[in-house]
């Protein structure tokens, strides 16, 4: 079974509108990933996020956690046609934290 | 920059032929990993090896194994394939979590494997 959730499924919006996305996780964690696949690639990590932290920022990317709720929120701000991708999270799933659980994925399509 | 090199995009083989996935990465990374991708059913762990010679079963092993006799090189053996491990394979290594606390995993471009 997945550990992580996303939701939606698929996000299509108009380039430089902001796209945000969610996932929910069922067991407790040491950290939350996210990670972007483009069509026929591979998957990049964007930003790892620890359990005791509540929001991390890179570039135009805003990442959030809320432990009590179990979820989690990519914010891609000001979006660009180059940002249409598929969106991971992702969660340790095991105690040393060398192995993940992906979600589903968000399919995301920014329109120029 | 970590690069996971895949040896390729795309495959064809035979309901019972035996298959070599192979997979090299050149940031002396102690975790490697081998994925299955597919529609609806996410990315599922097929093996997980942490040093050279070692490996853990991850959620589907059936029909797979793996073999790590090098640091650098992971490899995916289908023992004899079958039509339903049509799939797209992507390994991923990563830094070991025991030494550098929870580590991001580094992707190669994935090998998508048909099975006829």
């Amino acid at each position: 079974s997945q550990q992580g959730e996303e939701d939606p499924q698929a996000l299509s919006i108009q380039e430089g509108e902001n796209a945000t996305m969610n996932c929910s996780y069922k067991t407790s964690i040491n950290n939350l990933q996210w990670y972007r696949q483009n069509s026929g690639r591979g998957l990049v990590h964007l930003i790892l996020i620890r359990s005791n932290e509540r929001e991390k920022h890179s570039g135009r990317l805003r990442v959030t956690l809320d432990t009590s709720k179990k979820s989690s929120s990519l914010l891609i701000t000001a979006s660009r046609a180059a940002d249409t991708a598929s969106y991971f999270c992702a969660t340790s799933r095991d105690n040393a934290g060398n192995m993940l659980t992906f979600g589903g994925g968000t399919r995301l399509m920014v329109k120029p | 920059d970590v690069k996971v090199t895949q040896s390729s995009r795309y495959l064809v083989k035979r309901t019972g032929e035996k298959v070599f996935l192979e997979c090299v990465q050149d940031m002396d990374h102690e975790n490697m990993f081998w994925y299955r991708q597919d529609p609806g059913l996410g990315l599922r762990l097929i093996y997980f090896s942490y040093d050279v010679k070692m490996k853990e079963k991850g959620d589907i092993p059936e029909g797979y194994s793996v073999s790590r006799e090098k640091k650098e090189r992971f490899s995916l053996i289908l023992e004899s394939a079958s039509t339903n491990q049509t799939s797209m394979y992507l390994c991923a290594s990563s830094r070991g979590a025991r030494s550098f606390g929870n580590q991001p995993q580094h992707f190669g471009d994935g090998t998508r494997l048909s099975i006829l």
